[in-house]
């Protein structure tokens, strides 16, 4: 079955520090794409990075990067310079169900807590 | 401004009660979705359309309906609400299947 798992139900970390988020997922697939997604408070969902499978350069995007281990099927999320406004729920989510790319698999979610 | 919209934000209903759910996308994408959040389970998709006339089901979509008659609109029907019905419904739409998805604000459903 296609699943995403993000073991860390909570995490935290000080301001202007690094954290990882894990994210592991299953699929037979051999090309897909995986996302993170963050939530804010606020609920809306705002993406944080891409990244695709056949693609072995690791995507980033500013103080958000991804180290991605395909044969692993591991996905996580590094943000370096953590920043109060970082603090939200991360979902880690992917286009892992074969023949059906518009099927978007998430994980249950981070919640990161960001401490001054 | 790009956006997603859906309507109502908030709203409790009762059990057997149809109700219909919009939404509502101005940038012209092909594809668009439905998801539920639910404490501890994250989002799980109810269904999917990939263009107008098409579409196609997600991991939970027994009790519920969609209809996409024109590009910009996919609304979410609920044709005998439940309470286990009771969630956070998000609606998304994206260019591509695999390009970043445009999430609406959400809307809160309450089945008492």
């Amino acid at each position: 079955a296609q699943t995403v798992t993000q073991s860390q139900p909570e995490m935290s970390v000080q301001e202007a520090e690094t954290v990882t988020l894990s994210c592991t997922y299953d699929t037979s697939e051999s090309d897909y794409y995986l996302f993170w997604y963050k939530q804010p408070p606020s609920r809306q969902m705002i993406l944080v990075i891409r990244q695709e499978a056949y693609k072995q350069q690791n995507a980033t995007e500013n103080r958000f990067s991804v180290n991605f281990q395909k044969a692993a099927k591991s996905f996580s999320l590094k943000i370096s310079d953590s920043q109060l406004g970082d603090a939200a729920m991360y979902f880690c989510a992917g286009t892992l169900i074969p023949g059906s790319q518009g099927n978007l698999i998430f994980g249950k979610g981070t919640k990161l807590s960001v401490k001054p | 401004e790009a956006q997603v919209t859906q309507n109502p934000r908030y709203l409790i209903t009762v059990t057997g009660k149809k109700l219909t759910v919009t939404c509502s996308q101005n940038m012209n994408h092909e594809y668009m979705s439905w998801y539920r959040q639910d404490p501890g389970l994250g989002l799980r998709q109810i269904y999917y359309s990939m263009n107008v006339e098409v579409t196609d089901k997600g991991d939970v979509p027994e009790g519920y309906k969609v209809s996409r008659k024109e590009k910009r609109n996919f609304p979410l029907i609920l044709e005998s609400p439940s309470p286990n019905q009771t969630s956070l419904y998000f609606c998304a739409s994206s260019s591509t299947l695999v390009s970043e998805q445009y999430f609406g604000p959400g809307t809160r459903l309450t089945v008492t």
